[in-house]
């Protein structure tokens, strides 16, 4: 267990739909990290909060958001769904957001648009 | 931005054999390199990393290597086992916020 956690663990919605995914870092880590991995493919690099604030963007779609709330958990909000954003969402957290410290992950979530 | 290139996307190695995999890097800033395992359906997770003071660390039969210089890194697991078998991110820590930018994976299966 990485002290990561992720809700839900599996998502089936409709092409259209909006849906929010959630993470709790580990206790103590400022930093948050969202990933996508498509089947077959690497890690994406989405967006990344530190203490609140947004760090740096990724290959973020316009139609994805995120944020960090006070109490450091963080929610990727994914709207307007499309067949081809059906992937794993992977969240990460780490102590400084950098700094050469190690990430670390979630379960991920499966969303799987039909 | 950062671009972190990774290769052989696929490797297959008898059991008891070396595996060696290699990643390069563009951004020069860059000081912290892991690497991570994925099996399937499950999170990564670290295996090893290095820092840019450091050209080599061992950990049992794994171990890794760095060239700043040449901005290139290379994972190396050595007797080889089933085990072992999942896929492989390198990944380079970069930009202001300092994210981690990762290869494209290396899908490592090992052969009884």
């Amino acid at each position: 267990d990485s002290g990561v956690t992720q809700t839900p663990k599996h998502l089936i919605t409709a092409t259209g739909q909006r849906v929010t995914l959630r993470c709790s870092p580990r206790s103590g880590d400022l930093s948050v990290y969202w990933y996508q991995q498509s089947l077959d493919q690497g890690l994406q690099f989405l967006i990344q909060y530190y203490n609140g604030e947004e760090r740096a963007k990724g290959n973020i779609l316009e139609r994805f958001s995120a944020q960090q709330f006070p109490d450091l958990h963080s929610e990727l909000n994914l709207s307007s769904l499309e067949l081809g954003d059906s992937a794993l969402y992977f969240c990460a957290s780490s102590v400084t957001g950098g700094l050469d410290t190690e990430a670390f992950f979630g379960q991920g979530t499966r969303l799987t648009v039909v | 931005g950062e671009n972190v290139e990774q290769h052989p996307s696929t490797l297959s190695v008898q059991e008891g054999d070396s595996a060696v995999i290699k990643c390069t890097y563009s951004d020069s800033a860059s000081n912290y390199f892991p690497w991570y395992k994925q099996e399937l359906g499950k999170r990564p997770q670290l295996i090893i990393d290095i820092r840019s003071n450091v050209g080599e660390k061992k950990d049992q039969r794994i171990a890794v290597t760095l060239n700043k210089t040449a901005k290139h890194f290379s994972l190396h697991i050595t007797e080889t086992q089933p085990e072992d078998s999942a896929v492989y991110f390198c990944a380079a820590e970069t930009g202001s916020a300092r994210q981690l930018t990762f290869g494209s994976g290396t899908q490592l299966t090992v052969l009884p």
